[in-house]
């Protein structure tokens, strides 16, 4: 079984640029969930989708940021326009229940 | 605000050093904790789910226990293979948030 797949593993971008972070999930894992882990700091929930629906995305920064997930598949995660502080580990995680999460490798954000 | 604290924050054992991570947990409803272990460049890999207090689970040199307030993991005998970071976290609201503690990154010393 493949696992949970993210895109790309490392980005750099200035500040103000846009970057947007992919992920592939297990197939036929309906609930897709993004966490963020800044520097030093706990790993952060950042939105659950089921299916296409976002099902909770309390933890969204500001709306400078958007995901989506098109078709109940994979899913991407747009940073526009970025700011220093959104630099950190961006991992996605998939599941079949609630809970029972695979993490993927993780997307290492550097805004400079 | 729910909040998962994890000591200590390093930890540096000999082969063979027997130890125990602490997590303690304020997590309203919450419905279970989880242990992660994460290697450097890598994502969180499940290790342990525990439900209700007094549950015990096993996987190698690993044991993860739970009480109302805290999980501990215990670590037997370890080898330089069990260096990595152990993440603690909690689940709550219907299992779709979870909230992580900072982690114990683990050395063990041949």
């Amino acid at each position: 079984e493949a696992g949970v797949t993210q895109f790309p593993s490392h980005s750099v971008i200035e500040k103000g640029q846009t970057v947007t972070l992919r992920c592939d999930p297990i197939s036929g894992h309906d609930n897709l969930y993004w966490y963020r882990r800044v520097m030093g700091k706990e790993i952060k929930f950042l939105l659950h989708f089921v299916k296409e629906s976002k099902q909770d995305e309390s933890g969204m920064p500001n709306n400078r940021f958007l995901a989506e997930r098109t078709g109940g598949t994979y899913s991407t995660l747009k940073v526009q326009p970025a700011e220093l502080e959104d630099s950190g580990v961006y991992f996605c995680a998939s599941s079949q229940v609630p809970g029972g999460y695979t993490f993927g490798s993780g997307t290492r954000l550097t805004v400079v | 605000e729910d909040q998962v604290t994890q000591s200590p924050e390093a930890l540096r054992l000999q082969e063979g050093e027997s130890s125990s991570l602490n997590c303690s947990y304020t997590v309203s409803g919450l419905r279970g904790l989880f242990w992660y272990r994460q290697d450097p460049g890598k994502g969180p890999e499940f290790l342990f789910t525990l439900y209700s207090a007094g549950e015990e689970k096993e996987k190698e040199r690993l044991k993860a226990t739970l009480t109302k307030k805290e999980s501990f993991l215990h670590i037997t005998a370890p080898k330089p293979e069990d260096s990595a970071t152990y993440l603690c976290a909690g689940i709550s609201g219907g299992y779709q948030k979870v909230t992580f503690g900072i982690g114990t990154k683990l050395q063990v010393i041949p």
